[in-house]
């Protein structure tokens, strides 16, 4: 079975321009979770999704957003971008609820 | 919300030492406590999880124990090899109401020197 995957590795961005992030789930997986991951706050949770729908969202600001589709398939964007948003975006997802999860590579943001 | 506790955050060791990995929770309503191993520019990986039915689980040179009275729970590896080397996150879920958040500890920097 493939893993978790995201699209693309690697993103340079500048200032106030949007972006769009991929993630495709371990196949049979309906759960996807999306992460932001820097230096100095660790890993903190952006939002989850289960079967299309949005069940929890992390104390971001509304410029972060995301979907998922019926494939299972999910992406997140982000408008507006900051400097501060440069970082590793990562993607996991799980079988059901309760499951273990399983993280992607990640995409690595930098915004200048 | 649930807040997560990870001490140390950098721990170095000798080859073939012990290395143990401490962290606390706040939410007594968490049931799953994974941790993930996290090498220099790749993805966090699973390597073992406890769920609050069970004290203790191992798997070779790896276990994990969980205090569900105190809310903490340990990682505990026993003659480290320098692959051991990375980064490991604890993490802490509640799974009643079908909320899959996991809520992440800061990550120890384990460093085993051969």
């Amino acid at each position: 079975k493939a893993g978790v995957t995201q699209t693309p590795r690697y993103l340079i961005k500048t200032r106030g321009q949007q972006v769009t992030l991929s993630c495709s789930p371990i196949s049979g997986h309906r759960s996807v979770s999306w992460y932001q991951q820097t230096p100095g706050q660790g890993l903190q949770f952006l939002f989850e999704y289960f079967s299309e729908t949005q069940r929890n969202k992390g104390n971001f600001p509304g410029r972060f957003s995301g979907r998922q589709f019926s494939n299972s398939r999910s992406e997140m964007n982000v408008s507006t971008l900051e400097l501060g948003d440069s970082a590793l975006y990562l993607c996991a997802s799980s079988l059901e609820v309760g499951s273990e999860a399983f993280f992607g590579q990640g995409t690595r943001l930098t915004v200048v | 919300g649930e807040n997560v506790e990870q001490h140390p955050s950098t721990l170095s060791v000798q080859e073939g030492d012990s290395a143990v990995i401490k962290c606390t929770y706040s939410d007594s309503a968490s049931n799953y406590f994974p941790w993930y191993k996290q090498e220099l520019g790749k993805r966090p990986q699973l390597i073992i999880d406890i769920r609050s039915n069970v004290g203790e689980k191992k798997d070779q040179r790896i276990a994990v124990t969980l205090n569900k009275t105190a809310k903490h729970f340990s990682l505990h590896i026993t003659e480290t090899q320098p692959e051991d080397s990375a980064v490991y996150f604890c993490a802490a879920r509640r799974t009643q109401g079908g909320s899959e958040k996991l809520v992440f500890g800061k990550g120890t920097k384990l460093t085993v020197n051969p």
